[in-house]
């Protein structure tokens, strides 16, 4: 099993609720990441846990909040978001071998529209 | 942020053509350069991980260089069909695992 999966796929949000998106994969990965895409720009590292730890928090506002339950599971928590946050999200997962000597296998994204 | 380029944006060439796109990045600190193949509407999907200097990959039509002292990696796809119609990401890996990708070549194969 090489996949990643995430859910949901879309999800609309108001300025005020609070939703989870979720990440699971089965491949005994020890490193899962959420990355931020805008249309037309490059994915952007958002979180990296490394052994269910965070280990990198690329500056991310706090109304994002990323909690990985165990070695499989990786949920991305959102509270009061700006319509600015609007975008793909996607989760990744890859072996901890050296620095990047292992490929990330990703999943398809959740597409969040906040409104 | 580290700032990684490739080129061209976008490419649009005939089934059976041959093409190749750039991904720029810095030199200093190098760790590893993965080349992604994204299709719409699916997950972005490896093609290569490349760590020294000099590699050169290759998967059926399609393969890679990569040049670390002057920080440059390039993807080659020969007799493009339809089906390589898709976005191809560079990411450049540094430091603990942090991936940072370019903005993509777009790349349309026309039958």
């Amino acid at each position: 099993d090489t996949e990643v999966t995430q859910t949901p796929k879309h999800l609309v949000m108001g300025m005020t609720n609070k939703k989870s998106l979720k990440c699971e994969q089965h491949m005994g990965h020890r490193a899962m990441y959420w990355y931020k895409q805008k249309a037309k720009k490059p994915p952007e590292l958002m979180f990296v846990y490394s052994y269910e730890k965070l280990s990198i928090n690329e500056s991310v506002p706090s109304r994002f909040s990323p909690e990985c339950p165990n070695s499989s599971l990786l949920n991305l928590h959102l509270h009061a978001l700006q319509p600015e946050d609007s975008a793909l999200y996607l989760c990744a997962s890859s072996h901890l071998l050296g620095v990047g000597n292992t490929e990330a296998f990703f999943g398809q994204g959740t597409r969040l529209t906040v409104v | 942020i580290l700032n990684v380029e490739q080129s061209p944006q976008s490419l649009h060439v005939q089934e059976g053509d041959s093409t190749n796109f750039t991904c720029s990045f810095p030199s200093s600190n190098f760790y590893a350069l993965h080349w992604y193949r994204w299709e719409t509407a699916k997950s972005p999907e490896a093609l290569f991980v490349m760590t020294l200097n000099g590699d050169e990959k290759k998967k059926g039509r399609i393969s890679a260089t990569l040049n670390t002292k002057e920080g440059y990696s390039y993807l080659y796809i020969k007799g493009s069909q339809p089906e390589d119609s898709a976005t191809y990401l560079c990411a450049f890996i540094w430091g603990f695992n942090k991936f940072y990708f370019g903005s993509g070549t777009k790349l349309n194969v026309k039958p």
